[in-house]
């Protein structure tokens, strides 16, 4: 059971960026902010995780409120590759049972 | 260098046959997974081996026997096959959770299952 909500769909221009929101008000303070994408046909990826501070990687930025009841996850210069479902997930910092629940996700369309 | 790959990518079958999905990882995870797609695009765990070790089983139905011959292949081994199996698997790995933490996982890029 997803412990996320996200709007089921959203849209881009290419070249700029994309915020896609998530809300998790039930998180516990040891519990993860995930995100993940999967386009069409493929696995899912990897995106980007974190707990409380702003995080960034190669591929996104993610920014987590400080109640930690909502996240944003920013690809800051969308291309048409991006386009994508955007799981945003909820996981224990330690569990001796680790799998990923996943929700319905954000459908992410890049407009040329 | 595929990281987590799987085979076959297609696999077409018909009710009542015996069929098997392989997976392996390059990577060097201790801990391997099985997820199940299905039409509406659901994404569950089924399975879950840490070390060849069982350590997640989503109540699937006992015709789907996970085999782990080495920490570095998760097989999946699907009885008799039914019409409601047809979807797509996905086989994940992540590191070692010796310590408890979470670690992201890495995803192979399914087998799409069609039972007739």
């Amino acid at each position: 059971d997803a412990k996320t909500t996200q709007p089921p769909s959203m849209d881009c221009a290419e070249g700029r960026a994309a915020n896609l929101p998530c809300n998790h008000s039930t998180i516990s303070g040891n519990e993860y902010v995930y995100w993940y994408r999967q386009i069409h046909s493929q696995g899912p990826q990897y995106i980007i995780h974190g707990l409380k501070n702003n995080e960034t990687n190669e591929m996104a930025s993610l920014i987590i409120t400080e109640d930690r009841k909502s996240s944003t996850l920013i690809l800051p210069h969308a291309t048409l590759r991006d386009t994508a479902v955007y799981y945003c997930i909820v996981r224990p910092v330690y569990s001796s049972a680790s799998k990923i629940i996943f929700g319905s996700g954000t459908r992410l369309s890049i407009r040329p | 260098d595929t990281a987590v790959s799987q085979t076959p990518k297609y696999l077409v079958t018909q009710m009542g046959n015996d069929k098997s999905i392989k997976c392996e990882q390059n990577l060097g995870h201790d801990t391997m997974y099985w997820y199940k797609q299905d039409s509406k695009k659901f994404l569950k765990i089924m399975f879950s081996y840490n070390n060849k070790e069982l350590i997640i089983n989503e109540t699937v139905p006992n015709r789907f026997s996970p085999k782990s011959p080495d920490k570095a292949h998760l097989n999946l081994h699907i009885n008799s096959l039914e019409l409601g199996d047809s979807a797509v698997y996905f086989c994940a790995s992540s590191r070692p959770e010796t310590s408890g933490l979470n670690y992201e996982q890495y995803f192979g890029p399914g087998t799409r299952l069609t039972v007739t």
